[in-house]
C-alpha cells in the first residue's frame, strides 16, 4: 500500500524566506504527483500537477520537483508572503489519490 | 459549473440517522473521487468512479458507506446509521483526462 509522508509537520517562517517542504512515498510506480494547499475550513486548491515523465513543474513563486526513483518530491517556496500561510498537501496518484497529512506552513509578517 | 459544488456544507445529524452527501462535479469530467479528512489529518480515499461505474470502493470505512453516480454525473455519498466516529469532512473531488484533481469546498459532518 502507498505510503505518503511529508516534513515537517508545520514550519513557521518569516516574510521574505525561501523555503522548502518535502513528500516522501514509498511505491515509486506513480501516474502523477499533485500539491495541494488548504486554508483552514476550505476544499483542496491544487497548485501544481507533475506528471510521472517530468521532473518539475513551476508556477510562479512555486516550483515542486519529482524523483521518482528516491519516491521524493519537494515543493519550494520563494519569497514567502503572509498570504501563503496554509496546509500545504502532497498526494500521489495510481488509481486513487494518495495523501500526505500536510505541513502547516506560518509565515509571520 | 466552474467549481466542483458539493453540499450540504455543514450536517449536524444525531447518532443513528441517515445521511446523504451530494457532490456536483465539474461539468465533463470523467472521473468522481470521495475522500473523508479528519481534523488534523490527510484525506483519507473512500471510493473513485469512472462515469457511473464505481471502480474502487476499498476505502470505505464499513457496509454503512454507500456511493452512487447513476447517470456518471452528480454523485451522492450515503451514510446509514451515523455514528460519533464518521464525524469528518466529506471533500468530492473530480478530475478529467489529465489527473488533475479538482476539490469542492467540503461537508462537515457532525454526528452527536
Amino acid at each position: 500500500k502507498q505510503e505518503v509522508t511529508q516534513i515537517p509537520a508545520a514550519l513557521s517562517v518569516p516574510e521574505g524566506e525561501n523555503l522548502v517542504l518535502n513528500c516522501s512515498f514509498t511505491d515509486s510506480a506513480i501516474y502523477n504527483l499533485q500539491w495541494f494547499r488548504q486554508d483552514p475550513g476550505k476544499g483542496l486548491t491544487s497548485l501544481l500537477l507533475i506528471q510521472s515523465s517530468q521532473r518539475e513543474q513551476t508556477s510562479g513563486r512555486l516550483n515542486a520537483s519529482l524523483d521518482k526513483s528516491s519516491g521524493r518530491s519537494t515543493l519550494y517556496i520563494a519569497a514567502s508572503q503572509p498570504g501563503d500561510s496554509a496546509t500545504y498537501l502532497c498526494a500521489v496518484r495510481p488509481n486513487d489519490m494518495r495523501f500526505g497529512a500536510g505541513t502547516r506552513l506560518t509565515v509571520k509578517p | 459549473g466552474a467549481g466542483v459544488s458539493q453540499s450540504p456544507r455543514y450536517k449536524v445529524a444525531k447518532r443513528g440517522q441517515d445521511v446523504a452527501l451530494r457532490c456536483d462535479p465539474i461539468s465533463g469530467h470523467v472521473s468522481l473521487f470521495w475522500y473523508q479528512q479528519a481534523l488534523g489529518q490527510g484525506p483519507e480515499f473512500l471510493t473513485y468512479f469512472q462515469n457511473e461505474a464505481q471502480l474502487d470502493k476499498s476505502g470505505l470505512p464499513s457496509d454503512r458507506f454507500f456511493a452512487e453516480r447513476p447517470e456518471g454525473s452528480v454523485s451522492t455519498l450515503k451514510i446509514q446509521r451515523t455514528q460519533q466516529e464518521d464525524s469528518a469532512v466529506y471533500l468530492c473531488a473530480s478530475s478529467p483526462g489529465t489527473g488533475e484533481l479538482f476539490f469542492g469546498e467540503g461537508s462537515r459532518l457532525t454526528v452527536l
